[in-house]
């Protein structure tokens, strides 16, 4: 069974600080690993993904994520937050030795609050 | 950019009856799922969609869901008989096997009264 863990229910930051939304995550083979955002009322949209190759992954709007075999973590990251980024952050992952299947297991979501 | 589409975005129902929600997958994917979320709970994973028939489902569908994709675009997932638990928002999303990245569509709200 694969699983995921999002310690921190609410992350504050202030705007021009670096922040991290922390990510552990559990599964039997190799992990396919996902941050998504959900805005208000909106659907999940992707940021970012870990398959293979640098552990340290770039996505959108300047996040990016660092992929730690050893801890399990996969930790988003941004070196400025802006308080346009106040969202709720959604890890995810998958096991990407058995292709068919292909469910993501979700964590439960960190809600990231920037102060101005 | 092309995207995820779901209708209707709200969906009122009474008990018991019958609904069916809709989603148009990205174009070229090849993979579909259907997801829901309980309000201020976690995305949960329901069933992916694979060449014309179901290649996973969770212990969530049971045998008052379906899954369909009716024409060349269209993606559904119907609910037999709807339960006040059955309240939720469900997402489609879509992803082209290649990638493995699943775009998601902005939802459905479903309220079961």
């Amino acid at each position: 069974a694969q699983s995921v863990a999002q310690p921190e229910d609410q992350v504050n930051v202030a705007e021009g600080n670096p922040l991290t939304v922390k990510c552990t995550y559990s599964v039997s083979g190799n992990p396919y690993l996902f941050w998504y955002v959900q805005y208000p009322n909106r659907g999940l949209q992707f940021l970012l993904k870990y398959i293979t190759g640098d552990n340290l992954v770039k996505g959108s709007y300047g996040f990016e994520a660092e992929f730690n075999k050893s801890q399990t973590s996969f930790h988003l990251k941004k070196p400025s937050a802006l308080v346009s980024d106040s969202a709720l952050y959604f890890c995810a992952v998958r096991d990407g030795v058995d292709m068919g299947r292909r469910a993501l297991t979700f964590g439960s979501g960190t809600r990231l609050q920037v102060q101005p | 950019e092309p995207e995820v589409t779901q209708t209707p975005s709200h969906q009122v129902t009474q008990m018991g009856q019958e609904v069916i929600l809709r989603c148009v997958p990205i174009s070229n994917h090849l993979y579909f799922y259907w997801y829901r979320q309980i309000l201020g709970q976690k995305v949960e994973f329901l069933v992916s969609f694979y060449n014309n028939e179901i290649s996973e489902k969770s212990e969530i569908f049971d045998d008052q869901f379906s899954v369909e994709r009716p024409d060349g675009s269209n993606f559904t997932l119907k609910i037999r008989s709807t339960k006040l638990e059955d309240s939720a928002m469900y997402f489609c999303a879509s992803s082209d096997g290649g990638t493995d990245t699943q775009y998601f569509g902005p939802g459905t709200r479903l309220t079961v009264l």
